[in-house]
């Protein structure tokens, strides 16, 4: 499969917890790893190899898998986290790096 | 802190070459892949290829006729080229650094600020 499904949307309350998931048959075989966009600005990493945080990210950010789907939580949203969510991880060849579609989160 | 850095024209005519440089700094070059992703305005990511720093290469299969990734070492940058280009090509370009985790190289840890590159006459 060649394909990494995110739902386009997500709002979520301030100070409440949120999941963004991420659908593929790669992702029984290769982990997952989530980009954070805001307008106008590179992407940066916020999770890797399914539940890692590079330096300097918040622990409100955690990541997750079960089977095909992988998830990007963030407990305790903050307005600064209102941006765009891109998973990544190979296609089941592993010859191909997938990004997901997107999720613009809202943090109302 | 590594820091990467995105040059080249900004415009581009239909049926050119887009060309794009990415300088590495601050960290090491060696022993990494590394990668040009593709933004066209409003929309998603598009991965277009990395190069290993000894020269080894892997394409989107969708853009592999019309794309060269090459690296320069002794300068600590690497290139893009991607011929024959139409509208669709215009976006946001952003080089990468790759890391490798969980036995794959997938993970972009550190990104150039982008540059929009347009195709136009």
């Amino acid at each position: 499969s060649s394909e990494l499904a995110q739902d386009p949307a997500v709002s979520v309350a301030l100070g409440q917890a949120v999941g963004i998931t991420c659908q593929g048959d790669s992702l029984t075989s290769y982990s997952a790893s989530w980009y954070q966009q805001k307008p106008g600005q590179a992407p940066v990493l916020v999770i890797y190899a399914k539940d890692r945080r590079p330096a300097g990210i918040p622990d409100r950010f955690s990541g997750s898998t079960s089977g095909n789907t992988a998830s990007l939580t963030i407990t305790g949203a903050q307005a600064e986290d209102e941006a765009d969510y891109y998973c990544s991880s190979r296609d089941t060849s592993g010859n191909l790096v997938l990004f997901g579609g997107g999720t613009k989160l809202t943090v109302l | 802190q590594v820091q990467l850095q995105e040059s080249g024209p900004g415009l581009v005519k239909p049926s050119e070459t887009l060309s794009l440089n990415c300088n590495v700094s601050g960290g090491p070059f060696r022993n990494y892949f590394w990668s040009w992703i593709r933004q066209p305005p409003g929309k998603g990511l598009e991965w277009i290829g990395y190069i290993y720093y000894n020269g080894n290469t892997k394409y989107n299969p969708s853009l592999k006729s019309r794309v060269t990734i090459s690296v320069d070492t002794s300068k600590n940058h690497f290139s893009l080229k991607v011929n024959s280009v139409t509208a669709a090509d215009t976006a946001v370009y952003y080089c990468a650094r790759v890391t490798c985790s969980g036995g794959t190289c997938s993970v972009f840890d550190s990104w150039g600020q982008g540059t929009l590159v347009a195709v136009s006459s």
